[in-house]
């Protein structure tokens, strides 16, 4: 099945750019996803990519997809205490449209 | 945007009792919604798929009989924790699907967090 794969942790300082990596097995999910979780709450979506794009930009936030390497990133900008949070990608399971998680990166903001 | 709420937030609850929880999509439809389970520092784990009108389709190693999911309008369904145990405290997040099938997006509820004493 599946396997979505994020590195544990990440600490910026403010100000600075972060870059949330994350690689996947499988290649046939339309679209992929990041959300954001901060304590205690669900799961906010921050933005998405189409499969057959390669990149994707959004205010202070830019999707690099890399499909031959199947390897998605989220940057952001400008890094702000405020996007201390964990970090979720997501793609769909293949032939469904059930989501398939990665593990999540623990973002921390150094003010 | 799409609003997805959930109640309660939070519950307390003794062992052996029964708790339900609720998911509403407060502006827009969805056939589909997700139930997931979420542990300390963990991904989440897809527990259930459920679908208005019909029966909701459990993962594997779900036991249905534990977890009864009802989805009986097309703006709200509920996750009732029967007979809860400790080990069934969590926190448990829903998710309704916007847009049809592949090309739809998944909006997330706040979060229940339940324990059980």
């Amino acid at each position: 099945g599946e396997d979505v794969e994020q590195s544990l942790f990440l600490s910026v300082r403010e100000g600075d750019s972060s870059v949330i990596n994350c690689t996947y097995t499988d290649s046939s999910s339309t679209y992929l996803y990041w959300y954001k979780q901060e304590p205690g709450a669900g799961l906010q979506l921050l933005t998405y990519i189409f499969s057959n794009m390669d990149m994707k930009q959004d205010q202070r936030l830019t999707v690099l997809l890399n499909k031959k390497d199947k390897h998605l990133s989220l940057r952001i900008a400008d890094t702000q205490t405020g996007d201390s949070a964990i970090y979720f990608c997501a793609g769909l399971a293949s032939g469904t449209y059930k989501y398939i998680f990665g593990t999540g990166t623990r973002l921390k903001v150094l003010a | 945007g799409a609003v997805v709420s959930q109640h309660p937030s939070w519950v307390i609850c003794k062992s052996g009792t029964s708790v339900k929880i609720e998911c509403r999509s407060l502006d827009f439809q969805a056939t589909t919604m997700f139930w997931y389970r979420q542990f300390p520092k963990q991904s989440l784990m897809l527990m259930a798929t459920s679908n208005e009108g019909s029966k909701a389709t459990y993962e594997q190693g779900v036991e249905k009989d534990k977890f009864l999911i009802n989805h009986a309008s097309l703006t709200l369904s509920t996750l009732t924790v029967t007979s809860a145990h400790p080990e069934d405290s969590s926190f448990y997040i829903c998710s309704a699907l916007r847009g049809q099938g592949l090309s739809g997006t998944q909006y997330f509820g706040p979060g229940t967090r339940l324990l059980v004493l």
